[in-house]
């Protein structure tokens, strides 16, 4: 198993430009979840989704929009890129939300918006 | 509200002394606790759960639920041990809320 694989490392973008960063996941987990990472700030949950077709915001939604289409993919796409968005981003997994199953971590993907 | 603090940002230790990294929480239910650790530049991984009970890389973490604290410890550090920890909370279907991190750094 590859297990949560996120493309691409590393991403510089201009203020005002849109991307999608991609997550994947073949370990059949039903939930997703994306974090950004701040110095100081930890992990904030962006956006969630607990199965293909369904998708909740999370702590910081503002500027970012996801879909469930499979059960293996859930991309996070930034509209309208600001300087305010320059983070590192982790895609995170696991069977379901249950508490008692573990979130196993993609290996981030590194954000510069100019 | 499920609310995760992390005290300290810094802990920095020489090789061979106690660790330990602070974790408080506020729940009003039962959750479940964890700790996270991420190497330099590296993915986030678990390092343990409070209901395991185990001991991982040498590390404990004892759930006190009168003073809401699961504080990380380890009784002799090593200078791979040098870190980012993350002490998180879930409960139910609920989702993972993490404090800010403490960042250990152990000198030889």
């Amino acid at each position: 198993n590859a297990g949560v694989t996120q493309t691409p490392k590393f991403q510089v973008l201009k203020t005002g430009q849109s991307m999608t960063l991609q997550c994947a996941q073949d370990m059949n987990h039903e939930y997703m979840s994306w974090y950004r990472q701040d110095p100081g700030m930890g992990l904030r949950l962006i956006h969630y989704s607990v199965g293909a077709g369904i998708t909740d915001q999370g702590e910081v939604p503002n500027g970012y929009n996801v879909s469930r289409s499979t059960t293996e993919d859930f991309p996070l796409r930034l509209l309208s890129a600001a300087p305010s968005q320059t983070s590192v981003y982790f895609c995170a997994s696991s069977f379901t939300v249950r508490a008692t199953d573990t979130q196993y971590f993609g290996p981030g993907t590194r954000l510069t918006v100019l | 509200a499920q609310r995760v603090t992390q005290p300290e940002k810094l802990l920095s230790v020489f090789k061979g002394a106690p660790v330990e990294l602070k974790c408080n929480y506020s729940y009003s239910g039962s959750p479940e606790l964890f700790w996270y650790v991420q190497y330099s530049r590296q993915r986030l991984q678990l390092l343990l759960r409070h209901i395991s009970r185990e001991s991982i890389k040498g590390f404990t973490a004892d759930l006190n639920k009168g003073e809401t604290s699961f504080h990380l410890k380890k009784p002799f550090a090593q200078e791979e041990d040098s870190a980012m920890y993350y002490c998180a909370l879930k409960s139910g279907y609920s989702t993972l809320t993490f404090g800010k991190g403490t960042m250990l750094l152990v000198s030889p």
